[in-house]
């Protein structure tokens, strides 16, 4: 079975630039997540689609950060204006729709995105 | 979701068992203990889960102490491969929501 796909793997960017990230989640996966991994830390979860709604984007810094997922699959991350403190690990994961039952969430390699 | 301590790195010689440790005191008893572990330049995998009771898969075991506050993952016989950082992870049944840590550096030397 395919996993899940992020392209690109690396981005450099110079601050107040744009720059936008894709996700292609396990097919069947109804749930989509997008975290946040500052070097020597652990992921933080920005935000979590099921199908095409946002279930939680609390930790989601709106003022910059959009993210979107069109037909309930694809997914993109935009960040504009970047800043500095945005060079991170941009990781996508995608599950089974929690239930009664809490299923693993599978992670893609993510983005490495650096602002200069 | 409570939170969980783990020392910040272990070493562990080749072929030999790994043995890594959780804190957990304020563990709700609807609350799982999750292991994922990442290596470098790779995204988080999972490893494992229990609620109460022992669990064993094809990666590793978990040993869940009888009170619930700690757990310790098992890598029976640790390889070069298994260098990576090791997350313990609270979460709810049905819940969705993944709240890492720090987790613990694991070397894995020959």
């Amino acid at each position: 079975e395919a996993g899940v796909a992020q392209s690109p793997r690396y981005k450099i960017i110079e601050k107040r630039q744009s720059v936008a990230f894709w996700c292609n989640p396990i097919s069947g996966h109804a749930t989509l997540y997008w975290y946040q991994q500052i070097l020597g830390q652990g992921p933080k979860l920005l935000i979590q689609f099921q199908n095409n709604g946002v279930v939680d984007d609390s930790q989601l810094p709106k003022d910059r950060f959009s993210a979107e997922r069109l037909k309930g699959v694809d997914s993109t991350l935009k960040i504009q204006p970047a800043k500095l403190e945005d060079s991170a690990v941009y990781l996508c994961a995608s599950s089974l729709v929690p239930g009664q039952r809490t299923y693993e969430q599978y992670f893609g390699p993510g983005t490495r995105l650096t602002v200069t | 979701d409570a939170k969980t301590t783990q020392p910040t790195s272990m070493d562990c010689a080749e072929g030999r068992a790994a043995n890594l440790p959780c804190n957990h005191s304020t563990i709700s008893g609807n609350e799982y203990v999750y292991w994922y572990r990442q290596i470098h330049s790779q995204g988080p995998q999972y490893i494992i889960h229990g609620l109460k009771n022992n669990e064993t898969n094809e990666m590793a075991s978990l040993i869940i102490t009888e009170d619930r506050k700690s757990s310790t993952l098992i890598l029976p016989h640790a390889t070069l491969r298994d260098t990576a950082v090791y997350y313990c992870i609270l979460r709810t049944g049905g819940g969705n929501k993944l709240t890492f840590g720090t987790g613990t550096q694991l070397k894995v030397e020959l």
